[in-house]
């Protein structure tokens, strides 16, 4: 078990530029979820994924968010037209789906500045 | 909509003495309650969670919690802190209906241990 991963670490970008954040969950793990944190908050709900099946989004995710699973392992995280207010960190969690309420497991984070 | 109230944003403890970290919640519905800690430049980690049953709850690190539903309370205590113990601590919320997945996270409290 090497925990859920996620790359880079790091991203400075300019306004205006895609980026997109990579998470691999524990290898197991059928749930993938992805939570943006802003320095001082807490780490608010973006979306999660069941296998490859997106299953919810919050209204924080908009239409220039996007999130997959192609293959119900990884996942990734654009984001288009980056904008200042996109600067937080992106953190990806996975769970294993079970008869009782499944833990959450984070990776590190993606920490994103926006210039 | 449920919600997470976490009352103190800092909060300085003298090494070896008790710490109560304060968690309120509110929802219409039942819930399962957690505690995680994130370590500087580190994901977040589970301390514990409280899902049904015995309302005292122990974890990891020698921290336990108290689910009071009259108060919708989830307070955290240890009775004896580190100096590792310095970290910040986050109370989360997820509803108990099915199908209901995303954790809903309070502020943060910020645990200082002075020497």
């Amino acid at each position: 078990d090497t925990g859920v991963s996620q790359n880079p670490r790091h991203k400075i970008t300019k306004r205006g530029q895609n980026v997109t954040f990579r998470c691999d969950p524990i290898s197991e793990h059928n749930r993938l979820y992805w939570y943006r944190q802003t320095l001082g908050q807490g780490p608010e709900f973006l979306t999660y994924f069941q296998n490859e099946a997106q299953l919810e989004k919050s209204r924080l995710l908009s239409d220039r968010f996007s999130a997959e699973r192609p293959k119900g392992s990884f996942s990734t995280l654009e984001i288009q037209r980056t904008e200042q207010g996109d600067s937080a960190m992106y953190l990806c969690a996975s769970s294993l789906e079970g008869l009782t309420t499944d833990t959450q497991y984070f990776g590190p984070g993606t920490r994103l500045t926006v210039l | 909509a449920q919600s997470v109230t976490q009352l103190d944003s800092q909060v300085p403890v003298f090494e070896e003495a008790p710490v109560e970290l304060r968690c309120n919640y509110s929802s219409s519905v039942s819930v399962y309650l957690f505690w995680y800690v994130q370590y500087p430049n580190q994901g977040l980690q589970l301390l514990l969670k409280y899902l049904s049953g015995s309302t005292l709850v122990k974890g990891i690190n020698g921290f336990e919690a108290e689910f009071n539903k009259s108060q919708t309370s989830f307070h955290l205590r240890k009775p004896s802190v580190h100096i590792s113990d310095t970290a910040e601590y986050f109370c989360a919320v997820r509803l108990s209906n099915f199908g209901n997945e995303k954790l809903t996270f309070g502020t943060g409290t910020r645990l200082t241990i002075i020497p």
